[in-house]
């Protein structure tokens, strides 16, 4: 099972909106919906922020907001602070012998 | 408040063995399924294995299939992960992670712990 593929880096000035893809393929995205994305600052554990494509938890700002199209889940972050600068990771529910797979990773810097 | 740490990490040969060790705290343990997901240093991340509240399910990536075996004792709040064959590409940062509160979902993790670094070499 390959990891989901994401944007190595993604940039934007305080106040604007990012986007981050995640794509995977009919065996995973493209046929769940249990599809999740983690921020993780330097040095520290990571953090749900996303799950089941767009539900965020209880604490988790409505800046961000998560989304699905066929075989690719996004992340939207609107309104970017300087303290969303962080790696973002996306994963999957893929059903198959290895039920779970992590996106490739991607650094999000407020510029 | 939920707090998971990890230990047993450090320096081990290849082909060695480890045994990871994961206390957990602030929650009915036994009622939640627990995981070990790794991250290579300056990598992404990679989940390695669940195992459901009560021990009787387990689940591994094809990566350490037939290597690694997760465990639980519910009577001492503790997670294990026994690393058995290890390799150079087993070095990494492993956190352990549970099932969060509000979900019926072992795939999403929340809160983590801090993590402990295995590094495989001679």
């Amino acid at each position: 099972q390959s990891a989901l593929t994401q944007p190595a880096s993604v940039s934007a000035s305080p106040g604007q909106s990012i986007t981050i893809s995640c794509t995977g393929t009919t065996s995973d995205v493209g046929s769940y919906n249990y599809v999740s994305w983690y921020q993780q600052h330097p040095g520290k554990a990571p953090k749900l922020m996303i799950y089941d494509v767009s539900d965020r938890p209880s604490g988790v700002s409505n800046r961000f907001s998560g989304s699905k199209s066929a075989n690719t889940a996004s992340l939207t972050i609107s309104g970017l602070q300087a303290e969303d600068e962080a790696d973002y990771y996306c994963s999957s529910y893929t059903g198959s012998s290895t039920p779970l797979v992590f996106g490739t990773g991607t650094k999000v810097t407020v510029l | 408040e939920v707090q998971l740490l990890e230990s047993g990490g450090g320096l081990v040969q290849p082909g060695g063995s480890l045994r990871l060790s994961c206390a957990a705290s602030g929650f009915t343990f036994n009622s939640f399924a627990m995981s070990w997901v790794r991250q290579t240093p300056g990598k992404g991340l990679e989940w390695i294995s669940t195992i459901t509240g009560g021990g009787a399910y387990t689940y591994y990536a094809d990566s350490v299939k037939g290597r690694f075996t997760i465990s639980r004792d519910n009577s001492k709040n503790t997670l294990f992960l026994q690393m058995n064959s290890l390799r150079a590409d087993d070095t990494a940062v492993y956190y352990c992670a549970k099932r969060p509160i509000w979900s019926n979902n072992w795939y999403y993790f929340d809160p983590w712990g801090q993590g402990t670094l295995v590094t495989v070499s001679s």
